[in-house]
């Protein structure tokens, strides 16, 4: 079966410009995750959507950063004004449900963002 | 705020050594995940971790959390080639997670 897929795989842009990355879920997953990484380091929460609405966004990092998941499955990323330090990996993940519940999370391949 | 802290950062044992990763929460937990990451790969699940002072085996493999659920380790028996890549925590406080830094771990043949 399909895992979670997320397009493009690279992305090179050039500071301040706008950038949308997309996440498709496995099939029938209530909940979805949008995680970063730097070298190094582990993901860092950004946002968790349960359903079409989004049930925690504190962790993304400033109103640069919006994430949208308008039908409840495939969620679109979108930062504005690029700056050289969001230079990262973009991980989604997603899992049949979410909360406190038991949650495994499917993580896609994630998109490499690069910040000229 | 929620803080998730591993130890030790690096491990480099010799093939068939044992391997144990520690991972500490300033917070209680709701459960507690465990992922490992091969090098230029995604994290994949390998276990959750709900109930308190529970212990789950899987061949090799043996989790722990912590009686105060602010605490787990990973413990590996008898480490192979198979096993390098980096190992992740990751506390949920009901609604999001915060993972730790990894271990990473290196095995020598």
């Amino acid at each position: 079966g399909a895992g979670v897929s997320q397009t493009p795989s690279n992305k090179v842009t050039e500071k301040g410009k706008y950038v949308e990355l997309r996440c498709d879920p496995i099939s029938g997953h209530t909940a979805l995750y949008w995680y970063r990484q730097s070298l190094g380091q582990g993901p860092e929460f950004l946002i968790y959507f349960q359903g079409t609405g989004a049930a925690d966004d504190s962790g993304l990092p400033n109103d640069r950063f919006f994430a949208v998941r308008p039908e409840g499955s495939v969620s679109t990323l979108k930062i504005q004004r690029t700056e050289r330090g969001d230079s990262a990996v973009y991980l989604c993940a997603s899992s049949l449900v979410g909360g406190s519940t038991y949650n495994e999370q499917f993580f896609g391949p994630g998109t490499r963002l690069t910040v000229l | 705020g929620q803080q998730v802290m591993q130890i030790p950062q690096y491990q480099h044992v010799q093939e068939g050594e044992d391997f144990t990763t520690y991972c500490n929460s300033s917070t209680t937990l709701s459960n507690i995940q465990w992922y490992k990451q091969r090098p230029g790969g995604h994290p994949v699940f390998l276990i959750q971790l709900v109930k308190s002072g529970e212990v789950k085996k899987q061949k090799r493999l043996t989790f722990q959390f912590g009686e105060a659920k602010k605490n787990s380790s990973l413990h590996i028996t008898a480490t192979q080639t198979t096993d390098v890549g980096t190992y992740f925590c990751a506390g949920n406080y009901g609604q999001n997670f915060v993972f730790g830094p990894g271990t990473r771990l290196s095995v020598l043949p």
